[in-house]
């Protein structure tokens, strides 16, 4: 069965501090991968994908995600925090080919950045 | 990108009563999904909205109860009919490009309480 997997709950950093959402995956086909974060009473705001290409992706708000192949790894990083980035971040995974363009949604990390 | 808008934002229903939410994109967009959250959790799929036709349903969701009308690419409808207090919950709009970018939109949601 394909499958998403945000191990962490939740995540506490100090501000400053690097950061790191763990996500794994399970899909047959090769996957395309995503990361989306939800601020409090908001939708879903697009972070970054990998498609193809480089294992390094890097997104909006000075986040990246390195995919891991041999590992089933999607994890999101960031070099330094910043106490707006307490959030709730969302990994998902389509499988490829998948006509129905649906994505596999993790469970979700709250993500806390400690001033 | 596509900005995705979503009315009403939120609404206090009576059991028993129906809502409709409107999905307005920005621009045309090839698929459309309808979700539902609970505050601080993952998203579940209620169905894909599909122009001119009868939406898809995930296991768990009928059209009895969640009818969904698409009728440009622009344009959705979901209604919540016959609600009681397990409804209540974040509803999501989402809207994606089968060519191009692949990543999903969404919409700011539609938070539903049935008292």
């Amino acid at each position: 069965a394909q499958s998403v997997a945000q191990p962490e709950d939740q995540v506490n950093v100090a501000e400053g501090n690097p950061l790191t959402v763990k996500c794994t995956y399970s899909v047959s086909g090769n996957p395309y991968l995503f990361w989306y974060v939800q601020y409090p009473n908001r939708g879903l705001q697009f972070l970054l994908k990998y498609i193809t290409g480089d294992n390094l992706v890097k997104g909006s708000y000075g986040f990246e995600a390195e995919f891991n192949k041999s590992q089933t790894s999607f994890h999101l990083k960031k070099p330094s925090a910043l106490v707006s980035d307490s959030a709730l971040y969302f990994c998902a995974v389509r499988s490829t080919p998948d006509s129905n363009y649906q994505l596999i949604w993790g469970a979700g990390t709250k993500l806390i950045i400690k001033p | 990108s596509a900005v995705i808008s979503q009315k009403p934002s939120r609404d206090i229903c009576q059991r028993g009563t129906s809502l409709t939410i409107q999905c307005q994109v920005d621009s045309q967009v090839t698929m459309m999904f309808w979700y539902r959250q609970q505050p601080g959790q993952s998203l579940t799929l209620i169905a894909t909205a599909n122009q001119g036709s009868e939406a898809t349903y995930e296991s768990g969701f009928v059209i009895d109860k969640f009818p969904i009308s698409r009728p440009n690419l622009t344009f959705s409808t979901l209604t919540v009919s016959n609600m009681s207090p397990e409804d209540s919950s974040i509803y999501l709009c989402s809207g994606a490009r089968v060519a191009g970018s692949n990543e999903q939109f969404f919409g700011p949601g539609t938070r539903l309480t049935v008292l």
